[in-house]
């Protein structure tokens, strides 16, 4: 089965510009997490979703972040504008209900973002 | 807000030696997982421990989970320049929904 899949790997903008990240969690999950991820403050959960909806978002970290999902297979992070701050690798993770098991999370492998 | 701290933050050893991470809180977890993450990828599940006391093998590395379920440990005996990389425990609060609690991480370097 195809794992957790993210785009793009790297990206690379100027201040002020518009980024979005995208990501398709693995078939049959209904829990989908975005995380953001430096050297300062480890791994930050910033929003996440259950069954397209969005949960929790209480670690977005301004209104500048929006995140969105508008079905079982894609969800994307967006930023606008962009700041050097925002400079972190995002990852985005899924799961799915599971006796005994219900919070196993399952990463993709990360976007590098660079805002110059 | 429930917080998870891992201790040691930098672990570097020799091949063939043992050693032990620990993830302590005052909070009581449903679950705890460890992951493991290597540079340029995410993390990467290795266990998921739910029952107090609860002890499983996953080839050299131990975990066990403590018996009022606010600790873990990770054992890794005869460590391998493989088990190189970043250690994150994380848990599920009874009353936090889905949401992960996420420990600050062990980076281990094994050398050869």
């Amino acid at each position: 089965d195809a794992g957790v899949i993210q785009s793009p790997r790297h990206e690379v903008t100027e201040m002020g510009q518009e980024v979005t990240l995208r990501c398709k969690p693995i078939s049959g999950h209904d829990y989908l997490f975005w995380y953001r991820q430096t050297m300062m403050r480890g791994l930050e959960l910033l929003i996440y979703f259950n069954n397209n909806v969005p949960i929790d978002d209480s670690g977005m970290p301004e209104d500048r972040f929006s995140a969105k999902m508008p079905n079982a297979s894609f969800s994307t992070l967006k930023i606008q504008p962009s700041e050097p701050r925002d400079s972190a690798v995002y990852f985005c993770a899924s799961s799915r209900l599971r006796t005994g098991a219900l919070y196993e999370q399952y990463f993709g492998p990360g976007t590098r973002l660079t805002v110059t | 807000t429930q917080l998870l701290e891992q201790s040691p933050q930098f672990l570097s050893i020799q091949e063939g030696e043992n050693l032990t991470v620990y993830c302590n809180s005052s909070s009581v977890f449903s679950s705890l997982q460890w992951y493991r993450q290597e540079p340029g990828e995410g993390p990467v599940l290795l266990v998921t421990v739910v029952t107090g006391g609860e002890v499983k093998k996953l080839k050299r590395l131990t975990f066990q989970f403590g018996d009022a379920r606010k600790d873990s440990s990770l054992h890794i005996t005869a460590a391998q320049p493989g088990d190189t990389g970043l250690y994150l425990c994380a848990g599920a609060a009874e009353t936090s929904g889905s949401r992960l609690t996420f420990g600050e991480g062990t980076q281990l370097t094994v050398n050869p």
